[in-house]
């Protein structure tokens, strides 16, 4: 089944702890993508990837950090999280950009206390 | 910058209903636009894709229409179920930013009761 996949999907921890978040797609997908989604603010897109070794900012990057060594990867890494960084994390891959549609996962939800 | 208002927030209404949902954008340089619909704990999954030069996109009994001009797409939905019950989401990408990105609405949720 194409889909692509986070781990954990829940997570509560405290400040200063680093933490990552996994994302894997199975469709040998270029594109990849890291949104966030809070209240009022809709989701904003923190960092994305061309392609393998590609990545650059979105909207949102700071306190973020990204890598790409394998196409279907794509961790997203909380070096020393803070409360505000409390929201529901998307991960999103296309096979290209602008034609194709975009696929999410399925969320994870996490809490920096 | 672009700004994405969905309009109602939220919508309920009674079983079998069509109802429309609204999506305005303020600028019109888009390279596509997508309806999504969000479930509660799950991602989101995609409706419908229209490419900037397309009108309309048909699935079942959703179509989602697109006026660049006016800055507005709609989504119709056909006798409403209420596993249509979700937050639907329209989202854009655009040609200045080189279509690295979708910028989003906020959302309407939809209620549908039997």
């Amino acid at each position: 089944e194409a889909q692509v996949t986070q781990n954990p999907r829940y997570l509560i921890t405290v400040t200063g702890k680093k933490l990552t978040v996994t994302c894997s797609q199975n469709m040998n997908h270029e594109y990849m993508s890291w949104y966030r989604q809070d209240p009022g603010l809709g989701l904003r897109q923190i960092y994305y990837s061309m392609n393998v070794e590609v990545t650059d900012k979105g909207d949102v990057p700071e306190g973020y950090k990204v890598s790409r060594k394998e196409k279907r990867n794509f961790p997203l890494i909380l070096e020393s999280p803070s409360p505000n960084q409390t929201s529901l994390y998307f991960c999103a891959s296309s096979l290209s950009l602008g034609e194709e549609t975009q696929y999410f996962g399925p969320g994870t939800r996490l809490l920096v206390l | 910058k672009q700004e994405v208002t969905q309009i109602p927030a939220a919508l309920s209404v009674p079983e079998g209903e069509n109802l429309v949902l609204n999506c305005s954008f303020t600028d019109s340089a888009i390279y596509n636009l997508q309806w999504f619909r969000q479930d509660p704990g799950k991602g989101l999954t995609s409706l419908l894709l229209i490419q900037s030069s397309q009108r309309e996109q048909t699935s079942g009994r959703l179509n989602a229409s697109l006026d660049k001009s006016s800055g507005r797409s709609t989504l119709y939905i056909a006798a409403s179920q209420p596993g249509d019950s979700a937050t639907y989401l329209c989202a854009m990408s655009e040609m200045n930013t080189g279509f690295q990105k979708l910028v989003f609405g906020t959302g309407t949720r939809l209620l549908v009761s039997p």
